[in-house]
């Protein structure tokens, strides 16, 4: 099937850093990617919506300056948690839907943990 | 997306089939049946989909009531890898359609 992958699965970094995390389709091209993150038994809440060559469109509440999205190519967009603080801490989870099936794949997720 | 209703959890035996439920009675004529499953720390799987037709794949299969208002996802033989929470999502296949996730059914298989 259809392969997903980020990186890093799992990253920690001190207060007041920025983190990128890669998504990336390894073996099809995704116009569209969307990124989740999960707290801890909680289900996941959708963050935003990116196209391809185009600016990411982002569910309310979550803030565009602070979740850096890029989609620079069919096969690859990446978030930048800038300035991160403890309260980001969680698992982001991306998924990328197939240019020609229109299906969705997920990836491992990132559990990113701020000291 | 129409909202999907999901028991919180349950317990099924290993070796037992699972039968789990979802409500969606608000589902519209094109929006499709959608199960995936998230083991813990993990991304979700993908499991099966269906339009209005039941559904068999090598890890489930899927009965969709005639009135399309709610369905079943059934494993077959569970066994204890099978411990994740599934979630039943309907949606429409179409371009940028988001995936929006509800609590999802906690589902622990017991030896």
């Amino acid at each position: 099937g259809a392969v997903v992958s980020q990186h890093p699965s799992r990253v920690i970094c001190k207060s007041g850093t920025s983190v990128k995390i890669e998504c990336r389709s390894l073996d099809f091209q995704a116009t569209t990617m969307f990124w989740y993150r999960q707290f801890p038994k909680q289900s996941l809440m959708l963050m935003a919506t990116s196209n391809e060559g185009s600016k990411a469109t982002y569910e309310q509440g979550v803030e565009k300056d602070k979740f850096l999205i890029n989609h620079a190519s069919l096969t690859l967009s990446t978030l930048t948690v800038t300035s991160a603080h403890p309260e980001d801490s969680s698992f982001y989870i991306c998924s990328a839907r197939s240019y020609d099936t229109g299906e969705l794949f997920f990836g491992e997720g990132s559990r990113l943990t701020v000291l | 997306d129409a909202k999907t209703t999901q028991p919180t959890s349950m317990d099924c035996a290993e070796g037992r089939a699972a039968n789990l439920p979802c409500n969606h009675s608000t589902i519209s004529g094109n929006e499709y049946v959608y199960w995936y499953r998230q083991i813990h720390s993990q991304g979700p799987q993908y499991i099966i989909h269906g339009l209005k037709n039941n559904e068999t794949n090598e890890m489930a299969s899927l009965i969709i009531t005639e009135d399309r208002k709610s369905s079943t996802l059934i494993l077959p033989h569970a066994t204890l890898r099978d411990t994740a929470v599934y979630y039943c999502i309907v949606r429409v296949k179409a371009a940028g359609n988001k995936l929006t996730f509800g609590g999802g059914t906690r589902v622990l298989v017991k030896p």
